[in-house]
């Protein structure tokens, strides 16, 4: 089963509004990361959140991480038509050896001009 | 602009047929992925090559899927013979493990098995 789960599955929103994205997962993490894909297009990776950190920003992101609650937000400020994508979180694991990259189903994210 | 390159962008095959995909990684990168997205699945991780190394493939159907790296420019992933469940959009990704902890997509294969 999938490590991350969005919410929500789908977010319509207005340019200039904010969009926030949530991702629930199951297992302890070594770091979590969000990923952007335009239609037709492959994943750009948007930002890391190791697990010791609490929040992170990149120009208008800004990623928080709850280890307790196993949940993290990607909120994009000042929504651009441009930001119409899909978002998906990914986790890493932290046993012993290779861990692989787990993704979860992703927000479609539809910002109306 | 560094970029992962794959080829073909789309493949349409009739079942039975064999199909190879190819990639090349960001030159220097050490790590290459494949993953296979679908509506139903999601994306699936298929392969990791670390070092042109094969480290995990049980996300791979083994009777039908292989990948390979003959070389650090070149990934592949044949299925043979193909069915129509494997239609899908595969995606080669590729990283650098000491740099960071982040992939590199490629733009993908769409791949239709009829």
């Amino acid at each position: 089963s999938q490590q991350g789960e969005e919410d929500p599955q789908a977010l319509s929103i207005q340019e200039g509004e904010n969009a926030t994205m949530n991702c629930s997962y199951k297992t302890s993490i070594n770091n979590l990361q969000w990923y952007r894909q335009n239609s037709g297009r492959g994943l750009v990776h948007l930002i890391l959140i190791r697990s010791n950190e609490r929040e992170k920003h990149s120009g208008r992101l800004r990623v928080t991480l709850d280890t307790s609650k196993k949940s993290s937000s990607l909120l994009i400020t000042a929504s651009r038509a441009a930001d119409t994508a899909s978002y998906f979180c990914a986790t890493r694991g932290i046993s012993g050896g290779y861990n692989k990259l787990i993704f979860g189903a992703g927000t479609r994210l539809a910002v109306h001009p | 602009d560094a970029r992962v390159t794959q080829t073909p962008r789309h493949k349409v095959t009739e079942m039975g047929q064999e199909v190879t995909m190819r990639c090349q990684p960001i030159l220097g990168h050490n790590t290459v992925f494949w993953y296979r997205q679908t509506m139903m699945q999601g994306l699936e991780l298929l392969a990791y090559f670390r070092n042109r190394a094969p480290l995990d493939d049980s996300g791979m159907p083994k009777d039908r899927f292989s990948a390979e790296m003959p070389d650090a420019t070149l990934a592949t992933l044949k299925i043979q013979p193909s069915e129509p469940r494997d239609s899908a959009v595969y995606f080669c990704a590729s990283g650098y493990t000491i740099q960071g902890d982040e992939q590199y997509f490629g733009p993908g294969t769409r791949l239709t098995v009829t």
